[in-house]
């Protein structure tokens, strides 16, 4: 079993600013992290999957950084916008063990 | 291009019964997964199907039974029902099991057990 954090567990920001939020997991035997978007009533969506230790990938004003040395990684919202108010869930191990999510709300 | 479609959307079961749950994959994917999301919990694997065969699986009862069909699709079973079964069941598909490949989720079939 390999215990995916995420925190925080919600968060409330202004239109406009930036922000991120943090997934954790255990250093040893990394393999393949994913980041998903997840708005209410619609589907899980793939955002990210990161290798390599140091990986940065980015989408439009969304980036995120991989550390498996210290097993983080970090998801980065540029100037936020309430379309960007979802739950941000990552996932260990190649999508066998989830966090529970950051909740995001942008308030306009 | 249709993406990853499960059926039925909501199901109501009572305690002892057994349920269906279907997935069709998205088009040129080979690699269907299950996860169970209670709520306040991030998603929970159940097991995954490459070429028809279970290829990996979580921490569920051997009441969690699944499929994969030919053409990729896959079915969930769950036998004897239980109140804490309740949950929202995602399907996911993903090409090349085990490969760090994007994998994509339908939109789920909420279980409820009375």
């Amino acid at each position: 079993i390999l215990n995916v954090e995420q925190s925080p567990q919600s968060l409330h920001v202004q239109e406009g600013d930036s922000t991120n939020f943090t997934c954790s997991f255990p250093s040893s035997n990394f393999y393949a992290l994913h980041w998903y978007r997840w708005e209410t009533a619609k589907s899980p969506e793939a955002l990210f999957v990161m290798t390599l230790n140091g990986d940065e990938k980015k989408k439009g004003r969304i980036s995120a950084t991989l550390n498996t040395k210290e097993g983080y990684s970090y998801l980065y919202i540029k100037g936020s916008q309430p379309e960007d108010s979802a739950t941000y869930l990552c996932s260990g191990a190649n999508n066998l063990f989830f966090g529970t999510g950051t909740r995001l709300t942008v308030i306009p | 291009d249709a993406g990853v479609t499960q059926s039925p959307t909501h199901l109501i079961k009572t305690r002892g019964q057994q349920v269906t749950l279907r997935c069709s994959p998205k088009s040129g994917h080979d690699t269907v997964s299950w996860y169970q999301q209670a709520l306040g919990q991030g998603p929970q694997f159940i097991f995954q199907y490459y070429e028809e065969e279970e290829r990996q699986r979580g921490n569920f009862p051997d009441r969690f039974s699944g499929h994969q069909f030919p053409n990729y699709s896959s079915e969930l079973n769950v036998n004897a029902l239980l109140l804490g079964d309740s949950a929202l069941y995602l399907c996911a598909s993903s090409f090349l099991a085990g490969g760090p490949n994007e994998q994509f989720f339908g939109p789920g079939t909420r279980l409820t057990v009375l």
